[in-house]
C-alpha cells in the first residue's frame, strides 16, 4: 500500500504569512495527489486536485506543485479563516491513503 | 447539487456489527465513473480510507480492515451500505461518505463533496 507522510505536523503562523505544508508518497504517484482542508466539527474540503489544479470556488492564494513522490501546498498570503488542518490524499492507487495532516494555528 | 448523508447509530456495543447508511442525490451510482467511499476519523486523529464501491459493483477495501468490512450499494435508493464487525472502542470515530468520479480521461479522482460525518462511538 502507498504510505503518506506530511511535514511539519503542526505549525503556528500570522495573519499574511506565506505558509508552506509538505506531503510525500512512498512510491511515485505521478499527480494523483489531492489536498483538503478541515475545520474542527466539520467534513474535509477539497482544495487542490491533481497536484495543481484549484478546485472552483478555492482562493487563489492557494496552490499546489509536485510530481513523483513530492508535493507542496502553499498559502500565499494566510488569513483568518485558513487557520485549519490540511490534508493531502494519493489517488493513484484505489486503496487511498491520507497524510496525517498539518495543523496551522495562530500565532 | 450533489450531497450525502450518513446515519446509523450513535452508540455501539464492543463485538456488535456496526451498520451505517450514506443516502445521495444528485447523482446516480450507476453512471460510468461514479463511485462512493467511505472514510473514518477518530476524535482528534487523521482521517482514513475504508472503502470504495463503484458504478459496476466492483469493491475496494483498505488492507488494515478488508476482513472486517462490506460495502454495498442499492441503486435504486440511491444508497451506500458500509458493515463493520467486531466493534472495538478503537473504532470510535466520526464517519464519512463521499463521492468520487473515476471516469474522466486524465484518471484524476478525488473526494468531493463529503458527507457531514456521524459519530459513532464504541463502548460498553
Amino acid at each position: 500500500d502507498i504510505q503518506m507522510t506530511q511535514s511539519p505536523s503542526s505549525l503556528s503562523a500570522s495573519v499574511g504569512d506565506r505558509v508552506t505544508i509538505t506531503c510525500r508518497a512512498s512510491q511515485s504517484i505521478s499527480s494523483y495527489l489531492n489536498w483538503y482542508q478541515q475545520k474542527p466539527g466539520k467534513a474535509p474540503k477539497l482544495l487542490i486536485y491533481a497536484a495543481s489544479s484549484l478546485q472552483s470556488g478555492v482562493p487563489s492564494r492557494f496552490s499546489g506543485s509536485g510530481s513523483g513522490t513530492d508535493f507542496t501546498l502553499t498559502i500565499s498570503s494566510l488569513q483568518p479563516e485558513d487557520f485549519a488542518t490540511y490534508y493531502c490524499q494519493q489517488s493513484y492507487s484505489t486503496l487511498s491513503a491520507f497524510g496525517p495532516g498539518t495543523k496551522v494555528d495562530i500565532k | 447539487q450533489v450531497t450525502l448523508r450518513e446515519s446509523g447509530p450513535a452508540l455501539v456495543k464492543p463485538t456488535q456489527t456496526l451498520t451505517l447508511t450514506c443516502t445521495f442525490s444528485g447523482f446516480s451510482l450507476s453512471t460510468s465513473g461514479m463511485c462512493v467511499s467511505w472514510i473514518r476519523q477518530p476524535p482528534g486523529k487523521a482521517l482514513e480510507w475504508l472503502a470504495l464501491i463503484d458504478w459496476d459493483d466492483d469493491k475496494y477495501y483498505s488492507t488494515s480492515l478488508k476482513t472486517r468490512l462490506t460495502i454495498s450499494k442499492d441503486t435504486s435508493k440511491n444508497q451506500v451500505v458500509l458493515t463493520m464487525t467486531n466493534m472495538d472502542p478503537v473504532d470510535t470515530a466520526t464517519y464519512y461518505c463521499a463521492r468520487i468520479y473515476r471516469g474522466d480521461s486524465s484518471g484524476y479522482s478525488w473526494f468531493d463533496p463529503w458527507g457531514q460525518g456521524t459519530l459513532v462511538t464504541v463502548s460498553s
